[in-house]
């Protein structure tokens, strides 16, 4: 069975301060998926890793993929009070793009100004 | 281009109970997923259809039950209601067809189930 976990689950940072949320994930697979959720809302795609060695970075946030570690990586920049959301990871267990995702459990992430 | 959209986004349901949620697929998407979130946890997968067959189907009893019409928009039907149904339910419309496309998920606003 799949298992996909995040660390750390709470991130209390100041504005301006970087960090890396991290993303482990128990079977091979390289097709891992980045999302956002602020409460009470559904979930935002940020980012789509597909291969061994996936770089992508949108403004203050950038995704990496590394399948050999199994582990997916979410850096932080410079943070800012808009980034204050939970962020999941997701696997495709199936690396086949059948589009059935295993979620972490998410990182709670709080922006202090 | 409309996006996921599901309904209702509130209810309120009794034990024992029988629900049924609707989600409409955005434009283009054959392929839709349904997701229940316990409240703190992360989104778990209950069963996938694609072009109106159940296309897998995750670790949930088979009172969890489903359907996708030709418009390809899907319900998810639950019987016996417990209490610990309580949950978000999230409908996700994605491409399908397998490893040409990126599998990425687009979501809709989900329903939110309170089961007293």
């Amino acid at each position: 069975e799949l298992k996909v976990e995040q660390n750390p689950l709470f991130l209390s940072m100041q504005e301006g301060k970087n960090y890396t949320i991290y993303c482990n994930y128990s079977t091979t697979s390289d097709r891992l998926y980045w999302y956002r959720q602020d409460p009470g809302k559904s979930l935002e795609s940020l980012f789509v890793l597909l291969s061994n060695g996936a770089v992508k970075q949108e403004g203050r946030l950038m995704a990496s993929l590394d399948t050999k570690a199994r582990l997916s990586t979410l850096h932080i920049t410079a943070a800012v009070h808009d980034l204050s959301a939970t962020y999941f990871c997701a696997v495709d267990g199936t690396n086949f793009g059948n589009e059935k995702l295993t979620f972490g459990t998410g990182t709670r992430l709080t922006i202090i100004p | 281009e409309t996006g996921v959209t599901q309904s209702p986004t509130h209810l309120i349901k009794t034990r024992g109970q029988q629900v049924t949620l609707r989600c409409s697929s955005q434009s283009g998407h054959n392929t839709v997923s349904w997701y229940q979130q316990a409240l703190g946890q992360g989104p778990q997968f209950i069963f996938q259809y694609y072009r109106e067959e159940e296309n897998g189907r995750g670790n949930f009893p088979p009172r969890f039950s489903g359907l996708q019409f030709p418009n390809y928009s899907s319900e998810l039907n639950v019987n016996a209601l417990e209490l610990d149904d309580s949950a978000l339910y999230l409908c996700a419309s994605s491409l399908g067809g397998g490893t040409g496309n990126t599998g990425e998920l687009f979501f809709g606003e989900g329903s939110r189930l309170t089961v007293l």
